[in-house]
């Protein structure tokens, strides 16, 4: 099972629409998780960091799920610049110093 | 502020030839660095990371090498590039807080 797995999409959904994504990890030790956007040919970029109790940051909401060992990534009302590729970040911590990437949703908000 | 440069930006090498992709970081003392490679539609994989100079940590078994000869200055390295070569190459580092930061990417061609 790969350490952190995300569905590849893509997602295809209309302006102002409301769209989630989850991402899965296998190790239950795993201690901080982050969501990245990546915009095509370009580098990834933080967008957000996944807090216990959960976060939002305007039209993006983030959530942790340790009983079942996921997180997830709602976007609120999309506009077209929210398409991109996003990628969950899941960082094992306690000196482990390996930052492991998911494979990235893409998403594609249509006019 | 903390940046982090990586060049080139694109380079195209013919299959055999030597590599050599740098990425230095400013701003910050005893960061964590990493190497990852994005093939074209993929995720990122995680080539090499280093928590101090002289230390390499290899993730993937593979034609390339990295290098930390001083603290803020990662190298990776290859001495006959192969096609499977090809990617786009994105150096990281991270520092104190957990998430992890990118430099611009190099988009390498092995013809």
């Amino acid at each position: 099972r790969k350490e952190v797995e995300q569905d590849p999409g893509p997602f295809n959904v209309p302006e102002g629409a409301t769209v989630a994504f989850n991402c899965t990890y296998s190790n239950s030790a795993s201690q901080s998780f982050f969501w990245y956007r990546q915009d095509c040919r370009k580098e990834p970029k933080l967008l957000m960091s996944v807090y216990s109790s959960g976060n939002e940051d305007g039209r993006f909401t983030a959530q942790l799920n340790r009983a079942s060992q996921y997180i997830s990534l709602l976007i609120r009302d999309s506009k077209l610049s929210d398409s991109a590729t996003y990628l969950c970040v899941v960082n094992r911590g306690g000196g482990y110093q390996k930052v492991t990437f998911g494979t990235g949703t893409k998403l594609q908000v249509i006019p | 502020s903390q940046t982090i440069h990586q060049w080139p930006a694109t380079l195209v090498q013919p299959v055999g030839s030597p590599l050599s992709l740098e990425c230095t970081v400013e701003g910050t003392s005893n960061p964590n660095l990493y190497w990852y490679r994005q093939a074209a539609g993929r995720g990122l994989q995680l080539l090499f990371y280093s928590v101090g100079i002289g230390q390499i940590s290899s993730e993937v078994p593979q034609n390339l090498s990295a290098s930390r000869p001083q603290d803020r200055q990662f190298i990776l390295s290859s001495k006959k590039l192969l096609l499977s070569d090809s990617g786009f190459y994105l150096c990281a580092w991270r520092g104190g807080a957990a998430e992890a930061f990118f430099g611009q990417g190099t988009r390498l061609t092995v013809v």
